[in-house]
């Protein structure tokens, strides 16, 4: 199975409520990434786990956060949502190949802060 | 600056037409990877390529590191082919997006 799944699909949330977005794999890789993505705009790397080491960029640095229990899970979240945050959310995961990385995608999570 | 400068950042063919989508990067390459996705869709991988031309049915990348270029070409376009075609350069275990190609093909 070389399918990234996220949950859920489409979330609705309120300003200044949490939101708490799932990632899974199942094809053993050692990195998993979280991308937001807004319409016209390339997808923007905010954080990348690999292993268990958290990775946050850094202008997105204090508005996400996440957790990665497992090799399989990796989730996102945010603390209190704000309108800026509707998008849509990609999580990716990576194998090393041949000295690079080859990226699969998840379907996304649209998420409309309300 | 960007490290990816993907071109056109449109394009409306009519179907049966040929198509050329190039990014430019201006950083070093480990790979380039170019990807589709359909109106609410997730990214779908069309080519790895560090290097070099592959060919996928209509579709053919080519990755030339000295020229700091990648394109894909799509022949005979179909109407299903609408969509927005993204790059993705891996650069030192950093990836780095273009802002996408948008698609339509017309019947």
């Amino acid at each position: 199975d070389t399918t990234v799944k996220q949950n859920p699909r489409y979330k609705l949330a309120r300003v200044g409520k949490p939101v708490n977005l799932i990632c899974s794999q199942t094809m053993n890789h050692d990195t998993m990434y979280w991308y937001q993505k807004k319409p016209n705009q390339a997808p923007k790397l905010l954080l990348f786990y690999y292993d268990k080491i958290l990775n946050r960029e850094a202008d997105t640095f204090e508005k996400f956060q996440s957790s990665r229990p497992n090799n399989s899970f990796c989730s996102l979240y945010i603390g209190s949502a704000g309108l800026e945050y509707s998008a849509m959310y990609l999580c990716a995961s990576s194998r090393w190949q041949g000295g690079a990385e080859t990226l699969y995608f998840g379907s996304g999570t649209r998420l409309t802060v309300l | 600056g960007q490290q990816v400068q993907q071109s056109p950042a449109s394009l409306v063919l009519q179907e049966g037409e040929n198509a050329e989508l190039q990014c430019n990067f201006s950083t070093s390459l480990n790979s380039m990877q170019w990807f589709y996705q359909r109106p609410g869709g997730s990214l779908v991988s069309l080519f790895y390529n560090p290097s070099g031309t592959k060919h996928s049915g209509r579709l053919t990348s080519t990755t030339v590191i000295k020229e700091r270029r990648s394109s894909l070409h799509i022949s005979s376009s179909q109407t299903t082919d609408s969509g927005t075609y993204l790059c993705a350069l891996d650069s030192n275990n950093r990836i780095f997006f273009g802002d996408g190609t948008q698609l339509v093909v017309k019947p």
